[in-house]
């Protein structure tokens, strides 16, 4: 069946460092993706999507690219803050209203 | 424009008591569905709605969940008897095309 897989965390950082979370995925057909943030205590907020090979997400200084030929959508930010300790969800859709199939999650920890 | 409702936002009952959650989607998405988040997971779905039908309801415990979205809106959730299985957090989510918009959750807590 179709999967995610994201990289284990917790992922602790300090303020300014490039962060990067990998994303792979397993799909029969051509999915779009996406990357949702939650923070503590909320629900999911929708960070960034992509819809077709080559297209590049971007959302408050992060960026991911869906790489179809290695089934990959790594988020990257170049300088984090505290203010992105969340946990990030890789996810992807098959077509139009179909259930999201999540990953389980990457908890990111930025320290000051 | 108003985000997806949901109510409560914690409830913490014991065990074989009922529990109702509450969604109210974002205006004019015609599919909403109920995700259901265990600790340290990511979402896994429940149930879809297409307008009032329940399109994809292959992953809810039928013996013990029930649903409904009367007139295509409002949507509530049920556990009836709640199980110590059923912790976790309740999330709403509602589209009009492919992205899903998510509630703030309800956070249960059965003892």
């Amino acid at each position: 069946g179709d999967s995610v897989t994201q990289m284990e965390g917790p992922v602790t950082l300090s303020e300014e460092a490039f962060l990067t979370i990998n994303c792979t995925y397993t799909a029969t057909g051509y999915p779009s993706l996406f990357w949702y943030v939650q923070y503590p205590g909320e629900g999911l907020q929708l960070l960034l999507k992509a819809t077709k090979a080559d297209d590049k997400g971007s959302n408050k200084g992060f960026e991911a690219t869906y790489r179809k030929e290695t089934t990959s959508f790594h988020l990257e930010k170049g300088s984090v803050q505290v203010s992105d300790s969340a946990v990030y969800f890789c996810a992807l859709i098959l077509s139009g209203n179909t259930p999201l199939v999540f990953g389980k999650g990457t908890r990111l920890s930025v320290i000051a | 424009e108003a985000g997806v409702v949901q109510s409560p936002r914690y409830k913490i009952i014991e065990k074989k008591q009922p529990v109702a959650f509450w969604c109210n989607p974002i205006s004019g998405h015609n599919t909403l569905y109920w995700y259901r988040q265990n600790l340290g997971q990511g979402p896994e779905l429940l149930i879809r709605y297409e307008n009032e039908e329940a399109v994809d309801d292959s992953q809810l415990p039928k013996d013990r969940f029930s649903a409904e979205r009367l007139k295509g809106v409002d949507s509530t959730l049920k556990i009836q008897p709640a199980e110590l299985g059923d912790s976790a957090v309740y999330l709403c989510a509602s589209s009009l095309q492919e992205t899903q918009y998510f509630g703030p959750g309800t956070r249960l807590l059965v003892l």
